[in-house]
Formats: structure tokens, sequence, C-alpha cells
């Protein structure tokens, strides 16, 4: 079965600062995996995804996450962070062998930027 | 297009009563999907759908949770009889197949239920 697992439920950073969020799946087959926002009150929304090929993908907002097969990791970063960073990061996983499956979340990290 | 469009966007009802959550999928979009969020489990996937049909409901939580798609362009999610333990911030998310693997699914707003 995949899974997914996010180290960290709660992140804080300051303004302009590095922004790492740590990313580890469990899956048997190659994974599909992504990475979404939630801003308070509202639904989540894509970020970024790695399906196959470069295994450094760019999002929005100046995020990025890198592949990394033989750590199992796909973690976000954001080289400086600013106030509007602030929100919920999901991370997932989807099986697209057979039928479409589902994504499977992880329990998400709260992020905090601090001025 | 409008999105996922979710009604209401925050229920209070008292235990005992019946809850009906709505969703309009993105139009074309095969696949809906309902999912709940709350702080002590995340987000749980609930059940989704393929072409109107049910496929996996094993997240449904008991007997007191239905989920039905009568057309492509509407689903509910009934709650009845309704248990404080069922706050919680309801998702519908659809998606094509094609899209899933692009662009993940669009997930609407939620609905925020508040059983007291």
């Amino acid at each position: 079965a995949q899974s997914v697992t996010q180290l960290g439920s709660h992140v804080s950073v300051s303004e302009g600062a590095l922004v790492l969020l740590r990313c580890n799946y469990s899956s048997s087959v190659p994974p599909y995996l992504f990475w979404y926002v939630q801003y308070p009150n509202q639904g989540l929304q894509l970020l970024l995804k790695y399906t196959t090929g470069a295994t450094l993908v760019k999002g929005i907002n100046g995020f990025e996450a890198e592949f990394k097969k033989s750590e199992t990791s796909f973690h976000l970063t954001k080289p400086s962070a600013h106030m509007s960073d602030a929100a919920e990061y999901f991370c997932a996983v989807m099986n697209y062998g057979g039928s479409q499956g589902n994504l499977i979340f992880g329990k998400g990290t709260k992020l905090s930027v601090k001025p | 297009d409008a999105g996922v469009i979710q009604s209401p966007r925050h229920e209070v009802t008292e235990m005992g009563q019946e809850v009906t959550l709505r969703c309009k999928p993105i139009s074309g979009h095969d696949y809906l999907f309902w999912y709940r969020q709350t702080m002590m489990r995340g987000l749980e996937l609930l059940i989704y759908f393929n072409n109107n049909v049910p496929i996996d409901d094993s997240g449904m939580p008991e007997d007191r949770f239905s989920a039905k798609m009568p057309n492509a362009s509407f689903s509910t999610l009934k709650i009845q009889p309704s248990e404080p333990r069922d706050s919680a911030v309801y998702f519908c998310a659809s998606s094509s197949i094609q899209g899933a693997l692009n662009y993940g699914y669009t997930f609407g707003s939620g609905t925020r239920l508040t059983v007291v």
C-alpha cells in the first residue's frame, strides 16, 4: 500500500529564509507525487507534481521539489519565504496502475512565516 | 469554468439530524471524490465515483454515511443521523484520467460541518 509521511506538523521560518518541507513516500511502483497548498478557509490547490522525467520540478509561487528515489523523498523547497506563503502544505502520492485509484495525502505541514 | 462547487459552505446542525452536502464537479470530469479533513486524522478519502458509479467506498466511516451521484453534474454526501464526531471540513474534488496525472485533482472550497 502506498503512504506518505510529512515530517513536522508545524514549520516556522523568517521572511526571506529558506523553506524546506519534508515528505517521504512508500510505494511498490514508481509513484506520481504531488504537493498541494491550502490557504485558510480554502480548498487545496496544486503546487507542483512529479510523474516521470526530470526529477527536479518547479511549481507555482517559486516552489520546487526534487524526487529522490534512493531516499524515497519528495521535499518541497523555496529559497526565500514570503509572508504570503503561510499556509498548510500537503504531500500526496497517486497510484496510477489499473483503475485510477486515488490520491493518498500526508497529514500536512503548517508553515508560518515570521516578519 | 467555475471550478468544483460545494454547498453549503458552512452547516451547523444538532446531533441526530440529517445533513446533506452537495457537490457540482467540473464539466467533463468523470471522477469525483469526497474527502473529510479533521485535525486528528488529516485528509481522508471517503468515497470516489467514476462515470457516476461508486468505485471505492471503503473510507466511508459508518452506515450513517451515504453518497450518491445521480448524474455527471451532481453528487451528494448524506449523514443520517449526524453526531458531534462528524464535525469536519468535507471536500469534493473532481478530475479526468489525464487531468489527474497532469494536474492532480481540482478541489472545491469545502463544507465546514459542525454538529452540536
